[in-house]
């Protein structure tokens, strides 16, 4: 099983429209969680980092639930430059080493005129 | 913002060939850094991390021996796929964490990339 795990893609949306992402991990003791942006042939970037509390962004909300290991990303009023890839990570925490990112293998949303 | 370089951002290069990647953290001092591997359609795969100074912990069924990491300095890692073959060609990629600030948080800044190609 993978440690994270996402919605398989891809999310075809006219522009307006409202998307869901999900993810789960599989390691409880996972400390941090985050959404990540990757375009094509870049690097990925930091969307928002997921808390507890759940925490919105402009058009974008995080959700965490600890308790069955998910987390969501909705985006609301989707514009065409959202199109893009959109990666699930967690923070898996190594003793003496700090944490490590552990990535899903992405959703990839593309968004229509 | 804080910046991560790598170089070269593309590399052609014949099987049986050694390549050199560079990963620079531009103005800030990283303790850590990370490299990942990503082929087309699937996710970042972590393949080292490398402390300063120390040798790099490598994953899981990553051959250390065929991906040679150096971190000499704060600021610059280096990744050597020695003799690559056709399925080593990916997009590599550098991340550098910087050290905690006062308020313990850390943050992971990552480079452009690498695409490798080996014919």
């Amino acid at each position: 099983r993978k440690e994270v795990e996402q919605d398989p893609g891809p999310f075809n949306v006219p522009e307006g429209a409202t998307v869901a992402f999900n993810c789960t991990y599989s390691n409880s003791a996972s400390q941090s969680f985050f959404w990540y942006r990757q375009d094509c042939r870049k690097e990925p970037k930091l969307l928002m980092s997921v808390y507890s509390s759940g925490n919105e962004d402009g058009r974008f909300t995080a959700q965490l639930n600890r308790a069955s290991q998910y987390i969501s990303l909705l985006i609301r009023d989707s514009k065409l430059s959202d199109s893009a890839t959109y990666l699930c990570v967690v923070k898996s925490m190594i003793y003496n080493q700090g944490g490590k990112l552990i990535f899903g293998q992405g959703t990839e949303l593309s968004v229509k005129p | 913002g804080a910046v991560v370089s790598q170089h070269p951002s593309r590399v052609i290069c014949k099987s049986g060939t050694s390549v050199k990647i560079e990963c620079r953290s531009l103005d800030f001092q990283a303790t850590t850094m990370f490299w990942y591997r990503q082929f087309p359609k699937q996710s970042l795969m972590l393949m080292a991390t490398s402390n300063e100074g120390s040798k790099a912990t490598y994953e899981q069924g990553v051959e250390k021996d065929k991906f040679l990491i150096n971190h000499a300095s704060l600021t610059l890692s280096t990744l050597t796929v020695t003799s690559a073959h056709p399925e080593d060609s990916s997009f590599y990629i550098c991340s550098a964490r910087d050290i905690p600030g006062l308020a313990g948080w850390e943050t992971q800044y990552f480079g452009p990339g690498t695409r490798l190609l080996v014919l």
